[in-house]
């Protein structure tokens, strides 16, 4: 079974578009998150939900909107895509009923060209 | 700005020695701690999280954790190929905030 999923698996787009990621976890958490990874491999927060309520947003672009229609659901709205958006995306999830640690999907490579 | 320091590596080891993987963290009131490991191209993968100062055990793997000295440590014995990756050291403040390190590359030589 998996517990954090996330599509597409990739995704080329041209500069300018409009893209969606999506995530779906079944573990049954309350906090799902979404990262991203640069070509460093530095992994920064990029947002976290709550019960639908969103309790972080970093410094990231407004661009970038976090839409979460359930708690087993968190997925990302990327506007008007940039050259230096490519990279990929982890949506990741964890429990504060439980010990925090956090379970990371397989990861979405976006290329924006 | 909270951060956590890693030894970008690459860290290479012969099979069968031990791995010592290092991590410093700034923020004082950081309350647990965790290793992830992500192999090229995939996942990070939680291997273990500790909480108090002093050894954690599991299997091969030991986290190790001195709050005064504001420092973890992973250590990797008998260490494996299949073990080659890089090492994420990730931190825990107030909340579910995590700030990961840059991670250690490190490399197995059979």
């Amino acid at each position: 079974d998996t517990a954090v999923s996330q599509t597409p698996k990739y995704l080329v787009t041209q500069m300018g578009n409009d893209k969606s990621i999506k995530c779906e976890q079944n573990l049954g958490h309350d906090t799902m998150y979404w990262y991203k990874q640069d070509s460093k491999k530095f992994l920064k927060i990029m947002f976290s939900y709550n019960n639908k309520e969103l309790i972080i947003n970093e410094t990231v672009p407004n661009r970038f909107s976090p839409k979460s229609p359930d708690k087993a659901h968190l997925n990302l709205h990327i506007n008007s895509l940039e050259l230096g958006d490519s990279a990929v995306y982890f949506c990741a999830s964890s429990s504060r009923t439980a010990t925090y640690e956090q379970y990371f999907g397989p990861g979405t490579r976006l290329t924006v060209t | 700005q909270k951060e956590v320091e890693q030894n970008s590596g690459p860290l290479s080891v012969p099979e069968g020695a031990i791995a010592s993987l290092n991590c410093t963290y700034s923020d004082r009131g950081s309350q647990s701690f965790f290793w992830y490991r992500q192999y090229s191209g995939k996942s990070p993968e939680l291997i273990m999280f500790i909480y108090s100062n002093g050894d954690k055990e599991d299997g091969r793997f030991t986290a190790q954790l001195n709050k005064a000295s504001q420092y973890v440590s992973l250590l990797i014995r008998d260490s494996q190929p299949s073990d080659s990756a890089t090492y994420l050291c990730a931190v825990r403040s107030y909340g579910q905030n995590f700030v990961f390190g840059p991670g250690t590359r490190l490399s197995v030589l059979p």
